[in-house]
């Protein structure tokens, strides 16, 4: 069954560092999208991502934060100097709908994010 | 903007027992769909409700739709230590020229054997 990709599956980084996590979504999904959970809580929505631009984005989504789609295959979200409240699990997910359509999300196993 | 709240938060039921959960949305949906995520796990797909007041069926899980498609419920009967985890509805609707999808804020559920 295909799969959503993410690595590292766990970053350590000192605050104000940036971080890089990456994504390979399906291969046929045209929408892409980053969640994160911060532990015991709930799924948030970050961004989503469709034809090359974001599509919507959270209030959560500043500008510590962007997604790029560098070639066909991967999908990255950068935190430009991190906190310790982005200390969480970052999810990336697609879909294949159109907007039009009901998106159902394939999640990947997520990058747990630690910031000391 | 659009919430989605869960009741209860936390649920502990004796392994045989029956569990449920409730969603309501802040805003009328388009659709709403179920994930589950185990302990340490990623959210997986459930269902999907579409249909104002659809009922669906998987197994010993029934899920409805509201009337309005404000709210919905998820009911597992005969509870197993193999439905142990944390159940998300997602509200589906739509923003500017997309749909948006919002998870609840998702209820525990600890099956004691």
């Amino acid at each position: 069954e295909p799969e959503v990709t993410q690595t590292p599956s766990h970053q350590v980084t000192q605050m104000g560092q940036e971080v890089i996590l990456r994504c390979v979504p399906i291969s046929n999904h045209l929408y892409f999208y980053w969640y994160r959970q911060i532990l015991g809580q709930k799924v948030e929505f970050l961004v989503s991502f469709y034809n090359n631009e974001i599509s919507e984005k959270s209030e959560i989504f500043d500008d510590q934060f962007s997604v790029e789609r560098p070639d066909g295959s991967n999908f990255t979200l950068k935190i430009r100097s991190t906190k310790l409240e982005d200390s969480a699990m970052y999810f990336c997910a697609s879909s294949e709908q159109r907007p039009s359509g009901a998106n159902v999300l394939t999640f990947g196993a997520g990058s747990r994010l630690t910031v000391l | 903007g659009q919430q989605v709240m869960q009741i209860p938060q936390y649920q502990h039921v004796q392994e045989g027992e029956d569990f449920t959960t409730y969603c309501n949305s802040s805003t009328t949906l388009s659709n709403i769909q179920w994930y589950k995520q185990r302990p340490g796990g990623h959210p997986v797909f459930l269902i999907q409700l579409v249909k104002s007041g659809e009922v669906k069926k998987q197994k010993r899980l029934t899920f409805q739709f509201g009337e309005a498609k404000k709210n919905s419920s998820l009911h597992i009967t005969a509870t197993q230590t193999t439905d142990v985890g944390t159940y998300f509805c997602a509200g589906v609707g739509q923003s500017g020229g997309y749909q948006k999808v919002t998870f609840g804020t998702g209820t525990k559920l600890q099956v004691i054997p």
